[in-house]
């Protein structure tokens, strides 16, 4: 069974940072791309970074683009979001998300139940 | 990167067919068999409906189907349930190495 369990979400200050992790399971890890999807309080998803299996080829939403970084390291079997330049806007559940394939370009197939960023003073 | 447009909400009746419509551009729906379909009950994540414009995935009733034509796509929920009840989404790739969402419709079964 795929399970993904986000962490390090939670209160954060406007300008500070925030690194989310993603501990993937019950599937062979570096087979598959990895996303990062968010959904701000009662508003829709925005989709926010994505990697390919070997880190050859990251995408960002031009909203994170600059500010935030994904990375993955297929020895732990995790997916990573630094998060840097906080602002209000950023605040939302951030969703960790498999790909059905090596690239960034498939479907997105799997979520994990979101870890809460709140960003405010 | 503007997002996909759907409507705010459709209604229908139980038994009845609904369709949700999804528009692009040539540069994302209209270049990639690459859109898929979310559904979304309140406090939970989205679960893949469609993809590859009109691929089921296993476990996914029939009742549910995409098609597509040129910068649309859609998305056709037939004989309709009060469980169908959910928040809807369509998702392509852009060709940018980037993906872009719709901004979601809201089912009601009345």
């Amino acid at each position: 069974e795929v399970q993904l369990v986000e962490s390090g979400g939670g209160l954060v200050q406007p300008g500070r940072s925030l690194r989310l992790s993603c501990a993937a399971s019950g599937f062979t890890f570096d087979d598959y791309a990895m996303h990062w999807v968010r959904q701000a309080p009662g508003k829709g998803l925005e989709w926010v970074s994505g990697i390919s299996w070997n880190s050859g080829s990251i995408g960002y939403a031009d909203s994170v683009k600059g500010r935030f970084t994904i990375s993955r390291d297929n020895a732990k079997n995790s997916l990573y979001l630094q998060m840097n330049g906080l602002g209000a806007e950023d605040t939302a559940l951030y969703y960790c998300a498999r790909g059905n394939s090596i690239s960034a370009a498939g479907t997105i197939d799997y979520w994990g139940q979101g870890t809460l960023v709140t960003v405010s003073s | 990167q503007s997002a996909l447009t759907q409507p705010a909400s459709v209604s229908g009746s139980p038994g009845q067919s609904i369709t949700i419509s999804c528009t692009g551009t040539s540069s994302d729906v209209g270049s990639y068999n690459l859109v898929s379909w979310y559904q979304q009950h309140p406090g939970k994540a989205p679960t893949l409906m469609i993809y590859e414009d009109n691929k089921r995935p296993s476990g996914v009733s029939n009742r549910f189907s995409g098609s597509k034509s040129a910068s649309t796509a859609s998305l056709t929920i037939s004989g309709l349930q009060a469980e169908d009840e959910a928040d809807y989404y369509c998702c392509s790739y852009t060709g940018t190495g980037t993906v872009i969402f719709g901004g979601g419709t809201k089912l009601t079964v009345l």
